[in-house]
Parts: C-alpha cells; sequence; structure tokens
C-alpha cells in the first residue's frame, strides 16, 4: 500500500505571495491532519479534516486555509506569505482521525521557504 | 510556549552507549505517544503508552509513562547507528496531539 505523498517537496516564495500544498492519503484514510514543522516551535497542528470537512483547527491566522476532497486529498493554502511561514509543512492520514486509536502515518513533507 | 518539554535537544554518543531522552509536562495526557524521525521524512510511529506507569519495550528501546500522566521517558540500550534521527513525544488532550520539540540523536559508529 502506498504511503503518504505531498506535492511539491520543496518549494520557494517571496512575501506577500501564496502556495498550495498537495497530500494524497494513504488509500481508504479519511483523515487527513496538516502539521507546521519548525527548528524553534516543532510541530504545531494546523488542522485535520474529515470527510471533506474541517473538524479541528489549530491556533493559526486566517492565512493558513485548507479543504478536503471527496477522495480524502487534501491542499492547504497560505495566503500572504510571510518571512515566519518558511518551515516544513506536513499531512498525516489516518483511518478515521480517532487520535485515542487510530495510528497517524505522515507524508514525507513540503519544504517551503519564504524570501 | 511549549506544552512538552523534551531534554537534552541534542545528544551525541558512540555506538553502543546507553541513552535517555526526557518528554516533560504540567499538564495531564491521556496518552502519549513516540515518534522517530529521519531527515527528508516524516515522523513514524514507535510507540503509544496509555496508562500511567505503563512501560513498554520495543527491542532496544524502553518506554514509559509516568504514574501521573505527565511525563515519559525513552531509554535506548547500545545505541547504533541507525538509531540516528529525531525523537519527538506527543501528548494527547482533548482531541489533539500536542509535540514536543524533538530530541536530535546522533549515534557515532
Amino acid at each position: 500500500k502506498a504511503g503518504v505523498t505531498q506535492t511539491p517537496r520543496y518549494l520557494i516564495k517571496t512575501r506577500g505571495q501564496q502556495v498550495t500544498l498537495s497530500c494524497s492519503p494513504i488509500s481508504g484514510h479519511r483523515s487527513v491532519s496538516w502539521y507546521q514543522q519548525t527548528p524553534g516551535q516543532g510541530l504545531q497542528f494546523l488542522f485535520e479534516y474529515f470527510s471533506e470537512t474541517q473538524r479541528n483547527k489549530g491556533n493559526f491566522p486566517g492565512r493558513f486555509s485548507g479543504r478536503q476532497f471527496s477522495n480524502s486529498r487534501s491542499e492547504m493554502n497560505v495566503s500572504t506569505l510571510e518571512l515566519g511561514d518558511s518551515a516544513l509543512y506536513l499531512c498525516a492520514s489516518s483511518v478515521a482521525g480517532e487520535p485515542g486509536t487510530d495510528t497517524q502515518y505522515f507524508g514525507p513533507g513540503t519544504r517551503l521557504t519564504v524570501l | 510556549t511549549q506544552l512538552l518539554e523534551q531534554s537534552p535537544q541534542f545528544l551525541s554518543i558512540q555506538e553502543g552507549e546507553n541513552l535517555t531522552v526526557y518528554c516533560n509536562s504540567s499538564s495531564v495526557f491521556s496518552s502519549l505517544q513516540w515518534y522517530r524521525q529521519e531527515p527528508g521524512e516524516g515522523p513514524v510511529l514507535l510507540v503509544t503508552v496509555v496508562t500511567g506507569g505503563e512501560v513498554k519495550k520495543l527491542k532496544r528501546l524502553t518506554f514509559q509513562f509516568g504514574d501521573a500522566r505527565k511525563d515519559s521517558s525513552l531509554h535506548i540500550t547500545a545505541a547504533q547507528p541507525g538509531d540516528t534521527g529525531l525523537y519527538l513525544c506527543a501528548g494527547l488532550t482533548g482531541n489533539q496531539f500536542y509535540f514536543g520539540t524533538g530530541t536530535s540523536l546522533t549515534v557515532i559508529p
């Protein structure tokens, strides 16, 4: 079974631009979560989607948004990029997004650099 | 402010040595997970501990959940170069996991 895939793997943008990242979960997984990873703050939860609905949201500004399609693929968008948005963006999929029982499988991430 | 503090932040040891990584918080978690992340990859789940005082062993790795479910430790016996990576703990509170900043381990052959 193929793992979680993320595209693109690397991105370079300039301040003020917007960016869209894509995540394809493991087949049969309906929950997709997005995380931002930086050296200073570690892994921080952005949001979680299940059956095309945002079910949970972390403490990030409205510039960060996402969506999920009927095939469970997910995209996240960051508008008006800031230097501090430079990070590794990880997505993780699980069967039903039940944190007490499901295992999250992470993709390799998209490395975003904002200049 | 981090909900989970990991120590040490960096660790470099010789092959064959033992080590312990700590994950501490003032919050109570319903469960705690440990992940290992290698360069260019996402984190991979190693173990989930649920019960206070629980100890789980995975080959040379021993994981312990504190009695009060506020802290955890990861002990590696006879470290090998293949153990090199970033070790992350993640605590579950409510319906969200909160991750520590990680311990970067390098095992020198």
